[in-house]
């Protein structure tokens, strides 16, 4: 089924210890979105990349790492994790940036750091 | 900072009744309006959408009507289901930024049978 993968599906993690969650789409979309959704907060950007080679700053990119070298992959590092990103993490894509067009999203990952 | 509201925060409907949510957005040059629905535990699905050139869209019981001179667009539901129960999210261009849209904090809809 076409679409966007995410790993791992939840995860634990020490404070400290760094960390990528995983994403891919099958779509051949060229614009992807990092989110997070805290209780209360809504979806908050954390990084994007409107196409393979580019990657921009969102919301909340502090602590967060991306990087896109393909047009399928979008990983997500936290480079030495804090409690305050324990969260849901969403990936999403659309098949450009023109806001033109709805956001596919992959299934989450939820992480705690402790 | 630029934002995105929803109205109301919190809706609860019995079954069989209708339910309207309410967008309002800042960016007038806008003209993609997309509603997205989050089961419990599940990830945000597109169920609806309408461009700038039409005034409302139905798909089945959900429908969506734009006012582009008040800036705003609403998701109608009609014959609410259980299953309907669900946060809902409208989404907006950001008027600052030329690449990114902004997302409602949500409506939580509860549907009692």
């Amino acid at each position: 089924t076409a679409g966007i993968t995410q790993a791992p599906t939840s995860q634990i993690l020490a404070a400290g210890r760094s960390m990528t969650l995983r994403c891919t789409q099958d779509m051949r979309h060229n614009a992807m979105y990092w989110y997070r959704q805290d209780l209360g907060l809504g979806l908050r950007l954390i990084h994007y990349s409107n196409t393979a080679g580019t990657t921009g700053k969102g919301e909340v990119p502090d602590g967060y790492s991306v990087s896109r070298a393909n047009t399928d992959d979008f990983p997500l590092t936290l480079a030495s994790a804090v409690p305050s990103q324990t969260s849901v993490y969403f990936c999403a894509s659309s098949p450009d940036s023109s806001r033109q067009y709805g956001y596919t999203f992959g299934s989450g990952t939820r992480l705690t750091v402790v | 900072g630029e934002n995105v509201e929803q109205h109301p925060s919190t809706l609860s409907v019995q079954e069989g009744d209708s339910a309207v949510i309410k967008c309002t957005y800042s960016d007038s040059a806008s003209n993609y309006f997309p509603w997205y629905k989050q089961e419990l535990g599940k990830r945000p699905q597109l169920i609806i959408d309408i461009r700038s050139n039409v005034g409302e869209k139905k798909d089945q019981r959900i429908a969506v009507t734009l006012n582009k001179t008040a800036k705003h667009f609403s998701l109608h539901i009609t014959e609410t289901q259980p299953e309907d129960s669900a946060v809902y999210f409208c989404a907006a261009p950001s008027k600052t930024s030329y690449d990114k849209v902004i997302f409602g904090p949500g409506t939580s809809l509860s549907v009692i049978p």
